[in-house]
């Protein structure tokens, strides 16, 4: 069965470093997503992406965040100069339509000392 | 804004036993979509049902069912016969049904969760 992969599992990094965070969306897909979670609350959106280009982001997603589709395989979520709070699970998810069902993939735990 | 509200931060129950979740959420949008997601202890994020908003029947996968009540904006999940294999916390998810252009884009929106144990 086709499913969502996500590299690395797990980044530890330094405050003000930039980390790329790695997606495979499932092949036929059109419509991605990334999430994150921080330890013990819940699942926030912070973008979506259709079409190559960003479709909706939240307010968490501000000028340190990007997205790009580099190959039209891989989907990847940089952040610039990360921070303390930054630290959380990061889950990318696909899907077909906009309103079919979300696939997530197993999450990159961050960690930024 | 959409907000969604789970107010039990834990529950637990008997192996066999039902137990129902509850989620409420607010919007003024009419069409819409509405989830209950698994998150095991891996993490891994896993649809459990989903409801279309235009539709009055209640959903139903195998063992999970929900009570899915419009006007009062409640959108509860009943389990029954639990299993081990049912520890898990629990997100209830919105989706707004949002056209631009004939685009759809599928934004969710989660509680904060419940954590469901299920006892031998």
């Amino acid at each position: 069965e086709p499913e969502v992969t996500q590299t690395p599992s797990h980044q530890v990094t330094q405050m003000g470093q930039e980390v790329i965070l790695r997606c495979v969306p499932i092949s036929n897909h059109l419509y991605f997503y990334w999430y994150r979670q921080i330890l013990g609350q819940k699942v926030e959106f912070l973008v979506s992406f259709y079409n190559n280009e960003i479709s909706e982001k939240s307010e968490i997603f501000d000028d340190q965040f990007s997205v790009e589709r580099p190959d039209g395989s891989n989907f990847t979520l940089k952040i610039r100069s990360t921070k303390l709070e930054d630290s959380a699970m990061y889950f990318c998810a696909s899907n077909w339509g906009g309103m079919d069902e979300q696939f997530f993939g197993p999450g990159t735990r961050l960690t930024v000392l | 804004a959409q907000t969604v509200t789970q107010s039990q931060p834990e529950m637990s129950v008997q192996e066999a036993e039902t137990v129902t979740l509850s989620c409420t959420y607010d919007t003024s949008e009419n069409n819409y979509y509405l989830f209950w997601y698994k998150q095991p202890p891996s993490r891994q994020m896993i649809l459990v049902i989903r409801q279309e908003a235009y539709k009055q029947q209640n959903a139903t996968e195998n063992r999970f069912s929900v009570n899915f009540q419009k006007a009062a904006k409640s959108f509860s999940l009943k389990i029954s016969d639990s299993q081990l294999g049912d520890t898990a916390m629990y997100f209830c998810a919105f989706m707004k049904s949002f056209n631009a252009g004939g685009t759809s884009y599928g934004k969710l929106t989660f509680g904060q969760g419940t954590i469901l144990t299920v006892h031998p």
